[in-house]
């Protein structure tokens, strides 16, 4: 199976700052990648697929990028309602695999 | 509108088969590339692929659970069911069924969930 890392596993931020996620891939994946945001006792909502494409409805201060084994997510000016559990996914090849997931708090 | 949720038993006893249905609205899935995938995430965990059915009757599974799972359709009805026997302990956890985005491998529309607990 191909693991997921992503850090940090919590990050503090204020609203405002720009925020970077990290997702690692213990293979290449290309660009097989997709990012999901959680809150507490909802489903996930995905926000980029393909590495850096922009899903319908999500803000434009989210983005993707990266290929092979590293990539990150990126909030440019964080909001209120950006404060919640980010999870990668790689689905390159089977078994499709999350990250652990990035909480972000309010600092 | 796209919509899905999950229903089934909200506890099972450690090894009972466990019975969910999502039922759907909004797509066929006898339209070419609709597929429906199950996830769970226990509490407090991470996210773990199941299963997934495709419009063509393919179905794929986690290998590590793949003698424990079982998804099906009844496209009539709307519904994918999912089957999971000899439940432990830690299989307890919120159970989703989400919809791939066409074209692209990534969970595009979810249910809800359903949390499942297994304690006798």
């Amino acid at each position: 199976d191909i693991q997921m890392t992503q850090s940090p596993s919590t990050l503090s931020a204020s609203v405002g700052d720009r925020v970077t996620i990290t997702c690692r891939a213990s293979q290449s994946i290309s660009r097989w990648l997709a990012w999901y945001q959680q809150k507490p006792g909802k489903a996930p909502k995905l926000l980029i697929y393909d590495a850096s494409s922009l899903e319908s409805g999500v803000p434009s201060g989210f983005s993707g990028s990266g290929s092979g084994t590293e990539f990150t997510l990126t909030i440019s000016s964080l909001q209120p309602d950006d404060f919640a559990t980010y999870y990668c996914q790689q689905y390159n090849s089977f078994p499709w695999t999350f990250g652990q997931g990035t909480k972000v708090e309010i600092k | 509108q796209v919509t899905l949720k999950e229903s089934g038993p909200a506890l099972v006893k450690p090894t009972q088969t466990l019975t969910l249905t999502c039922t759907f609205s909004g797509f066929s899935l006898s339209t070419f590339a609709m597929r429906v995938n199950w996830i769970r995430q226990p509490p407090g965990k991470a996210l773990e692929w199941l299963a997934r059915i495709d419009w063509d009757d393919d179905k794929f599974y986690r290998a590590s659970l793949k003698t424990r799972l079982t998804i099906s359709k009844d496209t009539s009805k709307n519904q994918v069911v999912l089957t999971m026997t000899n439940m432990d302990p830690v299989d307890t956890a919120t159970y989703y069924c989400a919809l791939l985005k066409r074209g692209v491998d990534a969970f595009h529309v979810w249910g809800q969930g359903t949390m499942v607990t297994v304690s006798s």
